[in-house]
C-alpha cells in the first residue's frame, strides 16, 4: 500500500540550476496537487490537476511548472530556483468532485536553494 | 481577507483538558470540511471531515460546523501529550473548481 510517493526526499540545489519532482500514487484517484509549507504558512496550493491531461494554477504558481504525465503521475518542475523556493513540497491526490474524498499525501520532498 | 483562516498559536493546555481550535472560511458555497494533525517533520493526515450543520463526534475529537456564521471548529477533549502538533483547517472552496484550501495551521502543545 503506497499511496503518494514523492521522489526526491530531500534536494539541495544552487539559484538557477532546475530540477523535477516526482510524484506517483496508486489509489486510482483522478485528482492530483502540489502544495509548498513555510513555516507559519499552512499549505499553499502550487498547481492542480483535476483529471488526466487538465491542468490549474494554484495559489503561489510563479516559478513552477506540471505535467500530469499519465493518471498516476504528477510531476513539478523549477526551471530557474530562486532561494524563495526553499520550501517543504507536498503531493497529494483525492477524488475530490465525485465523492468528497479528502486528500492523500506524500511524505513531501525537502528542497534548498543556495 | 484569506479564504480559510485559523486563530493564531501556538495553543497550550494541560493534560486532560479539552483543546478548542477554531477556523473561518470566506467561500459562503462550500460544503466540506477537514481537519488535519500534522506532526513535525511529517506530513499532514486527516483527522476528521464534516459536512453538515452541527456536530460530529470520533472518540476524543469533535468537529462542529456553522455554515451560517461560516465557522469550523475541533474540540478535542481529554488531551494527551501526543496531541501535540499542528492542526490545519481544510476548506473545499467550490466557487473556484473545488479546490481544497488550507489554513495556517494553529500548533497544540499539551503540557504533562
Amino acid at each position: 500500500n503506497a499511496g503518494v510517493t514523492q521522489t526526491p526526499k530531500f534536494q539541495v540545489l544552487k539559484t538557477g540550476q532546475s530540477m523535477t519532482l516526482q510524484c506517483a500514487q496508486d489509489m486510482n484517484h483522478n485528482s492530483m496537487y502540489w502544495y509548498r509549507q513555510d513555516p507559519g504558512m499552512g499549505l499553499r496550493l502550487i498547481y492542480y490537476s483535476a483529471s488526466e491531461g487538465t491542468t490549474d494554477k494554484g495559489e503561489v504558481p510563479n516559478g513552477y511548472n506540471v505535467s500530469r504525465l499519465n493518471k498516476r503521475e504528477f510531476s513539478l518542475r523549477l526551471e530557474s530556483a530562486a532561494p524563495s523556493q526553499t520550501s517543504v513540497y507536498f503531493c497529494a491526490s483525492s477524488t475530490l468532485g465525485v465523492s468528497n474524498q479528502p486528500q492523500h499525501f506524500g511524505d513531501g520532498t525537502r528542497l534548498s536553494i543556495l | 481577507q484569506k479564504e480559510v483562516e485559523q486563530n493564531s498559536g501556538p495553543l497550550s493546555v494541560p493534560e486532560g483538558a479539552i483543546a478548542s481550535l477554531n477556523c473561518t472560511y470566506s467561500d459562503r458555497g462550500s460544503q466540506s470540511f477537514f481537519w488535519y494533525r500534522q506532526y513535525s517533520g511529517k506530513s499532514p493526515e486527516l483527522i476528521m471531515s464534516i459536512y453538515s450543520n452541527g456536530d460530529k463526534e470520533d472518540g476524543r475529537f469533535t468537529a462542529q460546523l456553522n455554515k451560517a456564521s461560516q465557522y469550523v471548529s475541533l474540540l478535542i477533549r481529554d488531551s494527551q501529550p501526543s496531541d501535540s502538533a499542528t492542526y490545519l483547517c481544510a476548506v473545499v472552496i467550490y466557487n473556484q473548481g473545488g479546490k481544497l484550501i488550507f489554513g495556517q495551521g494553529t500548533e497544540l502543545s499539551v503540557k504533562p
